[in-house]
């Protein structure tokens, strides 16, 4: 168990739907960063929120967004979902904004869009 | 942005060999990890490693920053070691913290 919590692990929804995703980070860890696996465009970083606030954003689409809570626990929501979307998506934590103390991922949500 | 580039794409071992992994990148980093990602998709950190060496069992990680590279290697493989390995980074300074992955090695391990 690497510390940070992803839920759910599975999600199976049709074209269209929206869905959120869950994370936890590590205890004490303040940065949440999202990334998304698929099989052609391999792990690309979505967003990162240190303590609340969004302190960067990559390839993320419009129809996804984030934020993270006081509790700093975090959730994607992907809208308008396309067969595209379909992939693994993780959540990194780190202790602080910079990941000087290397950044620790969670198992992974695997969505499939049908 | 920074380039990582792992090498070989692929690895077909008989359990019992070693290995050694490659990964280079374009720019000055403080932050490198090896991670691993077993077949149900999970990814596992072995090394925090920006620079020098570390050894955790039968794995072991150099990272020469002033030459921008890094090597990963797998003494006595076993079958449970089969899996893609990703090296990935972040660039130094600046105000971009995310980490940058490489396309990993593909690791097989044949009993």
């Amino acid at each position: 168990d690497s510390g940070v919590t992803q839920t759910p692990k599975h999600l199976i929804t049709a074209t269209g739907q929206r869905v959120t995703l869950r994370c936890s980070p590590r205890s004490g860890d303040l940065s949440v960063y999202w990334y998304q696996q698929s099989l052609d465009q391999g792990l690309q970083f979505l967003i990162q929120y240190y303590n609340g606030e969004e302190r960067a954003k990559g390839n993320i689409l419009e129809r996804f967004s984030a934020q993270q809570f006081p509790d700093l626990h975090s959730e994607l929501n992907l809208s308008s979902l396309e067969l595209g979307d379909s992939a693994l998506y993780f959540c990194a934590s780190s202790v602080g904004g910079q990941g000087g103390y290397g950044y620790t991922f969670g198992s992974g949500t695997r969505l499939t869009v049908v | 942005g920074i380039q990582v580039e792992q090498s070989p794409p692929d690895l077909i071992l008989q359990e019992g060999a070693n290995s050694t992994l490659r990964c280079n990148f374009s720019d000055s980093v403080n932050n490198l990890q090896w991670f691993h990602q077993n077949p149900w998709g999970q990814l596992i950190n072995l090394f925090y490693i920006p620079s020098g060496t570390k050894q955790n069992g039968r794995l072991s990680a150099t990272t020469v920053a002033t030459e921008r590279y890094s090597l990963l290697y797998i003494s006595s493989s076993q079958t449970t070691d089969s899996g893609v390995y990703f090296c990935a980074v972040k660039r130094s300074g600046g105000s971009n913290y995310k980490l940058t992955f490489g396309k990993g090695t593909l690791l097989t391990v044949n009993p």
